[in-house]
């Protein structure tokens, strides 16, 4: 069964601490796995796709990394506003664009 | 690009009313779109998937006769909730997907969400 699960469900950073964020997934076929940032009452904000292993991508302070059997989100110095849900997506061989999604790390980042 | 919106963003009704949510992809066309539910501080949960001309396929529990879909056009979905219920209650949040044919990769983008409030 395809599966994803996030870790730590929570984080709390002080402003400047650099941190990751664990994405563990099982997946017959991967097609891609996708990373978006959910912040309170609004629809996710798409971030990155990862499409193999060893491949990176980055954003401002954020950079994506992907393995055989995780990811992880790599936070570099983040600032107040880095703050919301962080969500991680797997999309399988032949199945239509579905993303099965884990259960979100909730990063709170503290001036 | 790929901007995906919903109207109305919140609703307010009473319980045996019907609703309905507009999807719409601004910058682009979505063959596929997606519909979502998600209660606070949980993941979302995945509805249905609305196929343009044809008709949605439901996830297991959800009810199709409750949960009208309908994807009428390239760039407009709609849900209505009918016979609206407390129950009902929910945050709904639509996607559409983004294709690169050159790629091959479909890419999903959300819309920012319908809170609906059955009274």
């Amino acid at each position: 069964e395809d599966q994803v699960t996030q870790s730590p469900e929570a984080l709390r950073l002080q402003e400047g601490e650099s941190s990751s964020l664990n994405c563990s997934y099982t997946v017959s076929g991967l097609r891609g796995l996708f990373w978006y940032r959910q912040d309170p009452g609004k629809g996710p904000e798409f971030l990155f796709t990862l499409y193999s292993a060893g491949e990176e991508k980055e954003k401002e302070r954020l950079k994506a990394t992907l393995t055989k059997k995780e990811s992880f989100l790599h936070i570099t110095a983040p600032k107040p506003e880095d703050s919301a849900t962080y969500l991680c997506a797997v999309q399988a061989q032949n199945q239509g664009g579905k993303l099965i999604f884990g259960q979100g790390t909730e990063l709170s980042v503290k001036p | 690009g790929a901007v995906v919106s919903q109207h109305p963003s919140w609703v307010i009704c009473k319980s045996g009313t019907s609703v309905k949510i507009e999807c719409r992809s601004l910058d682009f066309q979505a063959t596929t779109m997606f519909w979502y539910r998600q209660f606070p501080k949980q993941s979302l949960m995945l509805m249905a998937t609305s196929n343009e001309g044809s008709k949605a396929t439901y996830e297991q529990g959800v009810e199709k006769d409750k949960f009208l879909i309908n994807h009428a056009s390239l760039t407009l979905s709609t849900l209505t909730v009918t016979s609206a219920h407390p129950e009902d209650s929910s945050f709904y949040i639509c996607s559409a997907i983004l294709r690169d044919y050159h790629k091959g990769t479909d890419t999903q983008y959300f819309g920012p969400g319908t809170r609906l409030t059955v009274l």
